[in-house]
C-alpha cells in the first residue's frame, strides 16, 4: 500500500516561531505538494515540487518555503509563524492520475 | 486559468433519496477529473475520475459522476444515500499546463438524514 506520512497529527506553535512539517512517501514519486485546507476554501497550493532540490511555488506561498533534499522528503517551512496560518496541511504525492495523501497536520499558531 | 468551482456549501438528502454533488470546471485542453471524499478526522480518499471514454464513470462505495463537455461539469451521483455517505466532498481537476498540480474546489458538506 501507498504510504504519505506527515511527522505530526497536531501541533500546537507560539507566534513567531519557525516551524517544519515533514513529509514522507516510499512510492519513489517524484512529484509531491502542500497543500492547506480551510474551511470554505477548499485546498490551497502552497508549494510543490518535481524532483530534488527543486520547488516551485503554487497559489499561496507567501510566509512558507520548503525544503527537498531527497526524493522521499518533502519539507514544509514557516519561517515566522503567524496565527493566520492555522491550517490543516496536507501533504501529497502523484504519479500519473492518481494522487495519494497524507493525514494532514493540523497546526494551531498562538 | 484553471478552475474549479462547486457552487453549493452543504447539501442536504434523505436516507434512500438520490443525491447530487454539483461541480462546474474550467480548463485549457482535455481535463483530467476526480472526486475526493474526506469523512470526519480522516484524510482524503480517492473516489472516482474522468480520463477520457465514457461519460458516465463509476467509482467506490456506489457514486458516479458524468462527464459533460458541453456544460462543462462532472456531477457527483449516488442513486440512494446513505447516512454514512455525510463527509466533505471536492471536485478536483488536473492542471497540465502549470505542470501536473491538481486544482480542487471548496467542497461540498453532505449530510444524509435518517
Amino acid at each position: 500500500d501507498v504510504k504519505v506520512t506527515q511527522s505530526s497529527r497536531y501541533l500546537v506553535k507560539r507566534t513567531g516561531e519557525k516551524v517544519f512539517l515533514e513529509c514522507v512517501q516510499d512510492m519513489d514519486h517524484e512529484n509531491m505538494f502542500w497543500y492547506r485546507q480551510d474551511p470554505g476554501l477548499g485546498l490551497r497550493l502552497i508549494y510543490f515540487s518535481y524532483d530534488v532540490k527543486m520547488k516551485e511555488k503554487g497559489d499561496i506561498p507567501e510566509g512558507y518555503s520548503v525544503s527537498r533534499e531527497k526524493k522521499e522528503r518533502f519539507s514544509l517551512i514557516l519561517e515566522s509563524a503567524s496565527t493566520n496560518q492555522t491550517s490543516m496541511y496536507l501533504c501529497v504525492t502523484t504519479m500519473n492520475t492518481e494522487a495519494f495523501f497524507g493525514q494532514g497536520t493540523r497546526l494551531t499558531v498562538v | 486559468a484553471q478552475s474549479v468551482a462547486q457552487p453549493e456549501d452543504q447539501v442536504n438528502v434523505a436516507e434512500g433519496n438520490p443525491l447530487t454533488v454539483k461541480c462546474t470546471y474550467s480548463v485549457s485542453g482535455n481535463p483530467y477529473l476526480f472526486w475526493y471524499v474526506q469523512y470526519p478526522n480522516r484524510g482524503l480518499q480517492f473516489l472516482l475520475k474522468y480520463i477520457t471514454g465514457d461519460n458516465l464513470v463509476k467509482g467506490s462505495y456506489g457514486f458516479e459522476a458524468e462527464f459533460n463537455k458541453s456544460q462543462t461539469s462532472f456531477h457527483l451521483k449516488k442513486p440512494s444515500a446513505l447516512v454514512s455517505d455525510s463527509a466533505l466532498y471536492f471536485c478536483a481537476v488536473r492542471d497540465w499546463t502549470g505542470g501536473f498540480k491538481t486544482i480542487f474546489g471548496a467542497g461540498t458538506r453532505l449530510f444524509v438524514k435518517a
